[in-house]
């Protein structure tokens, strides 16, 4: 089961921030926080991704809490282009290989 | 750099064909995954490879078969398609199998069991 809690869906206007939260009170000391985006009929694409500090990227800025059970996606100002499912992931090592487990994500629409 | 590519981007397939997806790709990468997605759902892990000659199975590998006879190559097979595996199938890959790894994924395969 997906171990991350994000809102079904959010809207923004065109050229602001868009904040996407997400919750994982479950993480482990170990866990990454990753995030992906999901454009229509695409495949995944990775977006950013973090252990404890904050991350900043051309794409968009992960402020992870001090607990770490909760994180942000940040995208400074938003354009057409970002409409996409945004997904929230725990990158966890198991079994010799890390798994990615997909929740239904945040669909996110921007508003000309 | 093609990064990860699939063939083919479409099929369709009556109930109790057969079929391969390919997956192939160019940055070599050791781990190669398959997800499949269904409509509204997020992807699921079907089987995954850590390197060359290696398969495990994932969350649903029930119905599938695998394989990775070369390190840029993962197949994964259906012998007896069924209705219920109608479903966008996604290949991707990462360097190694850590927490703060990235996937890269390709375009996908969109099948139709008939």
């Amino acid at each position: 089961d997906a171990k991350t809690t994000q809102p079904n869906s959010m809207e923004s206007n065109e050229e602001e921030p868009v904040h996407l939260p997400c919750n994982h009170s479950t993480i482990s000391g170990t866990d990454y926080i990753h995030w992906y985006r999901q454009l229509p009929s695409q495949g995944p694409e990775y977006v950013i991704h973090g252990l404890t500090s904050n991350v900043n990227n051309r794409m968009a800025s992960l402020a992870i809490a001090e607990d770490r059970k909760s994180s942000t996606l940040i995208l400074h100002r938003a354009t057409l282009r970002d409409a996409a499912v945004y997904y929230c992931i725990l990158g966890q090592s198991g079994a010799g290989s890390y798994q990615l487990t997909f929740g239904k994500g945040t669909k996110l629409s921007v508003i000309p | 750099n093609a990064g990860v590519t699939q063939t083919p981007k479409f099929r369709v397939l009556k109930t109790g064909q057969s079929m391969t997806l390919l997956c192939a790709q160019d940055m070599n990468h050791e781990y190669m995954y398959w997800y499949r997605q269904d409509p509204g759902m997020g992807l699921r892990l079907i089987h995954y490879s850590v390197g060359e000659g290696t398969t495990a199975k994932g969350e649903v590998p029930d119905g599938y078969n695998v394989s990775r006879l070369k390190k840029q190559n993962f197949l994964l097979g259906l012998e007896s398609a069924a209705p219920s595996q109608t479903s966008v199938y996604f290949c991707a890959s990462s360097y190694f199998g850590r927490g703060g790894d990235t996937q890269y994924f390709g375009p996908g395969t969109r099948l139709t069991v008939l």
